[in-house]
């Protein structure tokens, strides 16, 4: 099963609003990463966690913080939000980060008002 | 230069048409290989990983150069429900295993 689930599906914030989005994988893997897609780009890496520890951080701001509780989980929290983040959020996870498989969720459509 | 590039297409082919597509990319200590295909609106899927030695799985056919930095996949006997973006996808050792997704290509299979 290379299933990778994330919640919610669908997301409206106002700039002042602070919201998670989750994503949860239980094929055993050890890295997890969360990635932004704009329409009509490719998705673009923001973060990585390989065994529960964050391994790259693609200089994203700070209003966008990951944590990982666990092997299984990947939150990413959201505060003070621009109109411009407002994009498709991609979990995927792979056995391992040193270039092996991704397997992605299907993304929570984030709108920020 | 991209770090990854590859043609934006679209490329439009009658069903039954054989399509490839080719992917660059900048960094010669690049790990590992792979082609996604996306559909409007959904995520990445795993379509096949590449090899220098090729790969195929039905109608797909994977190659990679690492000599010319270039990765193909050859789509034979299209159909329909092959339209779709393809995304090739590059690891890259520097950073960490930095994972860089090309922009894209996309394909239109018309009946």
């Amino acid at each position: 099963d290379t299933e990778v689930t994330q919640t919610p599906k669908h997301l409206v914030m106002g700039m002042t609003n602070k919201k998670s989005l989750k994503c949860e994988q239980h094929m055993g893997h050890r890295a997890m990463y969360w990635y932004k897609q704009k329409a009509k780009k490719p998705p673009e890496l923001m973060f990585v966690y390989s065994y529960e520890k964050l391994s790259i951080n693609e200089s994203v701001p700070s209003r966008f913080s990951p944590e990982c509780p666990n092997s299984s989980l990947l939150n990413l929290h959201l505060h003070a939000l621009q109109p411009e983040d407002s994009a498709l959020y991609l979990c995927a996870s792979s056995q391992v980060h040193r270039g092996s498989e991704q397997y992605f969720g299907p993304g929570t459509r984030l709108t920020v008002t | 230069r991209k770090e990854v590039e590859q043609d934006p297409g679209p490329f439009n082919v009658p069903e039954g048409a054989t399509v490839a597509f080719n992917c660059t990319y900048s960094n010669s200590a690049s790990q590992s290989f792979f082609w996604y295909r996306q559909d409007c609106r959904k995520e990445p899927k795993l379509l096949m990983s590449v090899y220098s030695s090729g790969n195929e799985d039905g109608r797909f056919t994977a190659q990679l150069n690492r000599a010319s930095q270039y990765i193909s996949l050859l789509i034979r006997d299209s159909k329909l429900s092959d339209s779709a973006t393809y995304l090739c996808v590059v690891n890259d050792r520097r950073g960490g295993f930095k994972t860089i997704f090309g922009a894209g290509t996309r394909l239109f299979v018309k009946a």
